[in-house]
């Protein structure tokens, strides 16, 4: 059974950076992509890039370019994402999700974690 | 970007009704589609990948079908459990993108 466990809300200013955790219980973390979905209030989901541990570059959205960065610890099976020059808009929760393909960078998400919710405000 | 447009918005429907959503793509995404339900402060849950297989767990009564572009989810015999927003994916090209979603009320 695959969980995912992420860190808890946070409270930002425009400008500042966050740095969310999702820790992956499973025994193929290296086999699977591990992405961040958000959805804004009332909103869709937005695909805000994914890694595959230890395995190659991470890919992110045009969207994100720039400002987010997402990393891996292998030994504590969690992976890391960094959203820098936090704007309102990025207030939403963030979902991590790990793919339901094996070594692939085309993906369905399989197994979602319960969002970590980002408040962006003065 | 492909672009994923979902239709209706909104559906307000019956149990036991059968129900049909729509999923268009701007350009083809072959047989890379997926369907996920979501319930109020709950994360979304996979139903259908590869258009029409069946998550784990997934009811029959949920029947993904299409192909290239246009993709529909039925859902039949309405279940009170069904009521909730439904957003496809393509995983075709990236950005792996969704479409806005349709709700499903009573």
């Amino acid at each position: 059974q695959v969980q995912l466990v992420e860190s808890g809300a946070e409270l930002k200013k425009p400008g500042s950076s966050v740095k969310l955790s999702c820790r992956v219980s499973t025994d193929t973390f290296t086999s699977y992509a591990i992405s961040w979905v958000r959805q804004a209030p009332g909103q869709g989901l937005e695909w805000v890039g994914g890694v595959r541990p230890t395995f190659g570059a991470p890919n992110y959205a045009q969207a994100f370019q720039g400002r987010v960065a997402f990393t891996a610890d292998e030994s504590t099976q969690t992976v890391y994402m960094e959203l820098r020059a936090l704007r309102f808009e990025d207030t939403a929760v963030y979902f991590c999700t790990r793919a339901g393909i094996m070594a692939t960078a085309n993906y369905f998400f399989a197994y979602w974690g319960r969002g970590t919710r980002v408040t962006v405000s003065p | 970007e492909i672009v994923m447009t979902q239709s209706p918005a909104m559906l307000s429907v019956s149990p036991g009704e059968r129900v049909t959503l729509s999923c268009r793509a701007s350009q083809s995404v072959r047989l890379n589609l997926a369907w996920y339900q979501q319930k109020p402060g709950q994360a979304p849950r996979l139903l259908m990948y590869s258009v029409a297989t069946r998550d784990t767990g997934v009811p029959a009564r949920f029947r993904g079908t299409g192909s290239g572009t246009d993709f529909s989810l039925t859902i039949n015999s309405l279940q009170s459990d069904d009521f909730a927003v439904y957003f496809c994916q393509q995983y075709d090209q990236w950005p792996l993108t969704f479409g806005g979603g349709t709700k499903l009320e009573i």
